[in-house]
């Protein structure tokens, strides 16, 4: 069966400089979810989407941006980055209401 | 708020042995549970949720309201149980949907 996918699997950033995650959803699902897991910590939540509509807001820095396209597929945009912003990003999608199934994320190194 | 504690980060037995993987939450009001597993260099999988009542790879979990306990429990763990294990709940309400997980407990079962 179709999982998440995420891409890219892993970015290699210098301070200050900008990254756009994306995240493609199993079919027919209408949610994305994006959390930021950092070393050694449990994920936190950050933004998710229904139909293309931001749905819930979590601790998401004002630096960080994140929208859902026409076709459910999900991109966070990461602006002035942090040596903080270093973590583990994932993407979950769901019917909505339903089990959220994660993709393998991506990891973020800021240097 | 809501809120899941895992108070043990790392917990050994021996193959064989039973297995519990604790987990307390706090949240006024009716909570959906979930237990997810990572397996090395792989994504968060689901195993349980509560609702469905389901025994998956042998693991069971109940929901015990009284004592706001979601604890995960297996007879006799096996080698391939060794896993990080995530403990995580549902809000309801405008927050529905979000995952708040706990810290996770890494699993380790000796042969």
């Amino acid at each position: 069966a179709a999982g998440v996918i995420q891409s890219p699997r892993h970015l290699i950033k210098e301070k200050r400089e900008t990254a756009t995650l994306k995240c493609y959803p199993i079919p027919r699902h209408d949610t994305v979810y994006w959390y930021q897991q950092g070393p050694g910590q449990d994920p936190q939540f950050l933004i998710s989407f229904y139909e293309k509509m931001q749905s819930d807001k979590g601790s998401i820095p004002d630096r960080f941006s994140a929208q859902q396209f026409s076709d459910y597929h999900s991109e966070l945009n990461m602006s002035s980055l942090e040596l903080g912003d270093s973590a583990l990003y994932f993407c979950a999608s769901s019917s909505y209401g339903e089990t959220q199934y994660f993709g393998p994320g991506t990891r973020l190194l800021v240097l | 708020a809501q809120r899941v504690t895992q108070p043990e980060k790392l917990l050994s037995v021996f193959k064989g042995a039973p297995v519990e993987l604790k987990c307390n939450y706090s949240y006024s009001g009716s909570p959906e549970l979930f237990w997810y597993v990572q397996y090395s260099r792989q994504r968060l999988q689901l195993l349980l949720r509560h609702i469905s009542r389901e025994s998956i790879k042998g693991f069971t979990a109940d929901l015990n309201k009284g004592e706001t306990s979601f604890h995960l429990k297996k007879p006799f763990a096996q080698e391939e149980d060794s896993a990080m294990y995530y403990c995580a709940l549902r809000a309801g309400g405008t927050s529905y949907g979000k995952l708040t997980f706990g810290q996770g407990t890494i699993l380790t079962v000796h042969p």
